[in-house]
């Protein structure tokens, strides 16, 4: 079955640094979304996009964060300024545009800032 | 998109079926019931979805009441692999993201 591949696995980062995390969704795939899920809490919706922008985003994804899909198979989620409460397992997602299409999961990135 | 509830948590043994309940009484009628599992900290694995039938596939059935306000997935002969949060979704017909509540911790048992 195809995959979401997310890179790297793990980041570590000091507070105030920028972060890129990389995600490559399935190749026919149209929609992408960023989630995260801090230790022991539930899986957050982050953003959605869709034909280049963002089509969707929660209260979380607040002025400090950037989505990109800079070239037709990567999708990226940049934080500016990373904060100590930023520290989570972020995921990306994609699915095709066909209405009650599934969404397919990456394994995830674990982001720790110190 | 309408609210779901589930049990914190369940166990069961392995071999048997595991029966996992989710209630949606406030489902509306172009709303779909989905079914997602993360094991261990993984990503969410995409299990079952469906309308008002009930639906099998190779991993799970789903079985809707007649009113659509509970359902529930089956896991036919459950392994010790299958142990994982497991959630319950409704999500509007064309609807974009998927809202994660806190889901079931099913425990596989030897």
């Amino acid at each position: 079955e195809p995959e979401v591949t997310q890179t790297p696995s793990h980041q570590v980062t000091q507070m105030g640094q920028e972060v890129i995390l990389r995600c490559v969704p399935i190749s026919n795939h149209l929609y992408f979304y960023w989630y995260r899920q801090i230790l022991g809490q539930k899986v957050e919706f982050l953003v959605s996009f869709y034909n280049n922008e963002i089509s969707e985003k929660s209260e979380i994804f607040d002025d400090q964060f950037s989505v990109e899909r800079p070239d037709g198979s990567n999708f990226t989620l940049k934080i500016r300024s990373t904060k100590l409460e930023d520290s989570a397992m972020y995921f990306c997602a994609s699915r095709t545009d066909r209405g009650n299409e599934k969404l397919f999961f990456g394994s995830g990135t674990q982001l720790s800032v110190l | 998109d309408a609210k779901t509830t589930q049990p914190p948590s369940m166990d069961c043994a392995e071999g048997r079926a595991a029966n996992l309940p989710c209630n949606h009484s406030t489902i509306s009628g172009n709303e779909y019931v989905y079914w997602y599992r993360q094991i261990h900290s993984q990503g969410p694995q995409y299990i079952i979805h469906g309308l008002k039938n009930n639906e099998t596939n190779e991993m799970a059935s789903l079985i809707i009441t007649e009113d659509r306000k509970s359902s529930t997935l089956i896991l036919p002969h459950a392994t010790l692999r299958d142990t994982a949060v497991y959630y319950c979704i409704v999500r509007v017909q064309y609807g974009n993201k998927l809202v994660f509540g806190a889901g079931t911790i099913l425990r596989v048992k030897s």
